[in-house]
């Protein structure tokens, strides 16, 4: 496609529950990244990729957060044991390698109940 | 956290309105950027900064990119009633070998027909 998507939109998990969301980039971007955004907030730093490469991850706020991207393409975005605070919209975007310009999926907004 | 400041946090203004809005950092950025938010989606790239005092138009878009690299403004002439959303600010920052954006609280803007 010729946009970032994100699947799934919507997801409503119970307190404790495992998700996973996904993220596929547009076609031949290097750089991936992950946000988290808040009601009301801008979005937040979660981790980034350069291809499958992990290169940081300062900003996953603990170790139930998990993101990889095996093949340098579609990276998914791992949250085990969900909580409350983990509601919010959860946006993916990507870039090509030489350009800093992000480009955003529509997010995949995330409820714990 | 969060390390830009954006103001002002809403505005409510008449169709036809110029608006102004802007943003400022206790931290000197090398790439400023401004995205659009609609409900339901993610930030759509308006205009990239590159350079200190530089000044960049999209459109009825303008947007500058302050002498100290600490701050920018976007200003939007003529408004429309699609101009309705959340603008951020973003500021690219390097560190320890990783680009990430530091994005601010938000703009939310409302035109009246």
């Amino acid at each position: 496609g010729a946009g970032v998507s994100q699947s799934p939109r919507y997801k409503v998990a119970k307190r404790g529950q495992d998700v996973a969301l996904r993220c596929d980039p547009i076609s031949g971007h290097v750089s991936l990244f992950w946000y988290q955004q808040a009601l009301g907030q801008g979005p937040e730093f979660l981790t980034y990729f350069q291809n499958e490469a992990q290169l940081d991850k300062s900003g996953l706020p603990s170790d139930r957060f998990f993101a990889e991207r095996p093949e340098g393409s579609v990276s998914t975005l791992k949250i085990q044991r969900t909580q409350q605070e983990d509601s919010a919209v959860y946006l993916c975007a990507s870039s090509s390698f030489a350009m800093v310009e992000q480009y955003f999926g529509p997010g995949t907004r995330l409820t714990v109940t | 956290g969060q390390q830009l400041n954006q103001s002002p946090q809403s505005m409510f203004i008449q169709e036809g309105e110029d608006v102004s809005m802007n943003c400022t950092s206790s931290s000197i950025f090398n790439t400023w950027l401004w995205y659009k938010q609609d409900p339901g989606e993610g930030p759509v790239l308006l205009i990239a900064l590159y350079k200190a005092g530089e000044l960049t138009s999209n459109g009825r878009l303008t947007a500058q990119f302050g002498i100290t690299r600490k701050d920018s403004f976007l200003n939007i002439s003529a408004s429309i009633p699609s101009d309705v959303g959340i603008y951020f600010c973003a500021g690219l920052k390097t560190q320890g070998g990783s680009e990430k954006l530091v994005f601010g609280k938000g703009t939310k803007l409302t035109v009246n027909p």
